[in-house]
């Protein structure tokens, strides 16, 4: 079967940098992406991974290795608004998005 | 108004109610789809539809019933719910069917009693 796997819930203090770890066995790969989905609100596109290595975007970057099923997202600097969940999602060899269950990211003053 | 709205954001039904979910998009998109996010559970595509027509149904019950009338708007139908289908249910849309960067509306929390 298909399977996304990531942490529940990690805790980490403002201004420090933390790093999110999705593993996945898929059928086929066609890119990975990260999403960021605050309490009560919409998901919201953060990255998109198809060729291995670092993508950095702001204090935002995530990372991709396709030969260890496996991906990173790091955050630098946290913020207080940086609490939230953050979605791992794949795209199999069919397109289909297949989804990990999201860490809940807790930020401490 | 701008990206993807959805209407009501909460809804409380009973399980013989029959009511129904609104999704626009304002983002001349043309592939919509429908998931249901559960705590702590991934979340589960429901129904896609490109250009109005659906192309996946991931065996969902039938007491939901999608419909497209066009590529701006998305329904989801319920009638005879069960408690377990309570839930978030989220629209989102993207630039054709092979879902690269999808786009979120901020979902209905529903509650079946």
């Amino acid at each position: 079967g298909q399977n996304i796997d990531q942490p529940t819930e990690m805790t980490a203090t403002e201004g420090a940098i933390v790093q999110i770890n999705c593993t996945y066995q898929t059928s086929g790969f066609n890119g990975l992406f990260w999403y960021q989905q605050h309490a009560g609100e919409a998901p919201t596109f953060l990255s998109y991974n198809v060729l291995d290595g670092l993508e950095e975007k702001g204090r935002f970057s995530s990372f991709l290795s396709r030969s260890k099923g496996y991906s990173y997202l790091l955050l630098k600097e946290l913020q207080m608004k940086d609490s939230a969940s953050y979605l791992c999602a794949v795209r199999d060899s069919n397109y289909q998005l297949i989804w990990g269950a999201g860490t809940k990211l807790i930020i401490k003053p | 108004e701008t990206g993807v709205t959805q209407t009501p954001r909460h809804l409380v039904m009973g399980m013989t109610n029959k009511k129904s979910l609104k999704c626009e998009q304002h983002l001349g998109h043309n592939a919509m789809y429908w998931y249901k996010q559960s705590a702590k559970k991934p979340l589960e595509l429901m129904f896609v539809y490109s250009l109005e027509e659906r192309v996946e149904n991931n065996s969902v019950p039938s007491r939901f019933s999608p419909e497209c009338p066009n590529s701006s708007h998305l329904f989801l139908h319920l009638h005879t719910l069960q408690p377990e289908d309570s839930a978030l249910y989220l629209c989102a849309s993207s630039q054709g069917q092979d879902n690269y960067e999808q786009y979120f509306g901020p979902g209905t929390r529903l509650t079946v009693t």
